[in-house]
């Protein structure tokens, strides 16, 4: 079965920081660009971050820009967001999706407040 | 950045009834390699968005039949050709070939 779980999400203060981790599963994830898109609440979507299989380029959003890092460990199936100086406009559920825009995770929420 | 537009940002449908959603990018969505990277997600209420279509008209497995896509260039639309009460939600189109990739503001469609 084809799929993406992320986890990691939860309550920072602003400037704090948070890493997401996605384990992917039923496909072969080492030959796989991997993205992150994010959902405010009740707001539509906005893609974050992606990156190469083979980790050999990285793209970010330029709201993001300087302060997240997009990774991933092919041994482990597993892609990482690291967010550090969150603003409370990073406030969003994150979806790990896979190379082609499928699959698409359940999400992490992320909430930055104080 | 390539601006993508959707019409309507609300779309009541009756049941059984045809629907029709566009989506119009500020470029042409053709890519060097020959391909045009536009693609349909559609969102139920409290669900993760879901893949319906890839490359304009390309339907996912397991996705009925009565779901279309169609265009070129600029402009594109998604067609429900009768619509059942697990289509509601939101729709987005997406644009991948001009990079940073794209999203449209979402289409809401209910039942009347």
């Amino acid at each position: 079965q084809v799929q993406v779980v992320e986890s990691g999400g939860g309550v920072v203060q602003p400037g704090g920081s948070l890493r997401l981790s996605c384990a992917a599963s039923g496909f072969t994830f080492n030959s796989s660009a991997m993205h992150w898109v994010r959902q405010a609440p009740g707001k539509g979507l906005e893609w974050v971050a992606s990156i190469r299989y083979d980790e050999t380029n990285k793209y970010y959003a330029d709201s993001v820009k300087g302060r997240f890092t997009i990774s991933r460990d092919n041994s482990k199936n597993t892609l990482y967001l690291q967010m550090n100086s969150l603003r409370h406009e990073d406030t969003a559920v994150y979806y790990c999706v896979g190379g082609s825009f499928d699959p698409w995770g359940q999400g992490t929420l992320v909430t930055v407040s104080s | 950045d390539v601006v993508m537009t959707q019409s309507p940002l609300s779309l009541p449908v009756t049941l059984g009834q045809p629907a029709s959603i566009s989506c119009r990018s500020s470029q042409r969505l053709v890519h060097s390699d020959g391909n045009t990277y536009l693609i349909w997600f559609h969102q139920r209420p409290g669900q993760s968005p879901r893949r319906l279509i890839y490359k304009v008209s390309n339907r996912d497995s397991g996705v009925p039949d009565r779901f279309s896509g169609s265009g070129s260039g600029t402009d594109f639309t998604l067609n429900i050709s009768r619509v059942e009460a697990e289509d509601v939600g939101v729709y987005y189109c997406m644009q991948g070939t001009h990079w940073p990739p794209t999203f449209g503001q979402g289409t809401k469609v209910e039942i009347k």
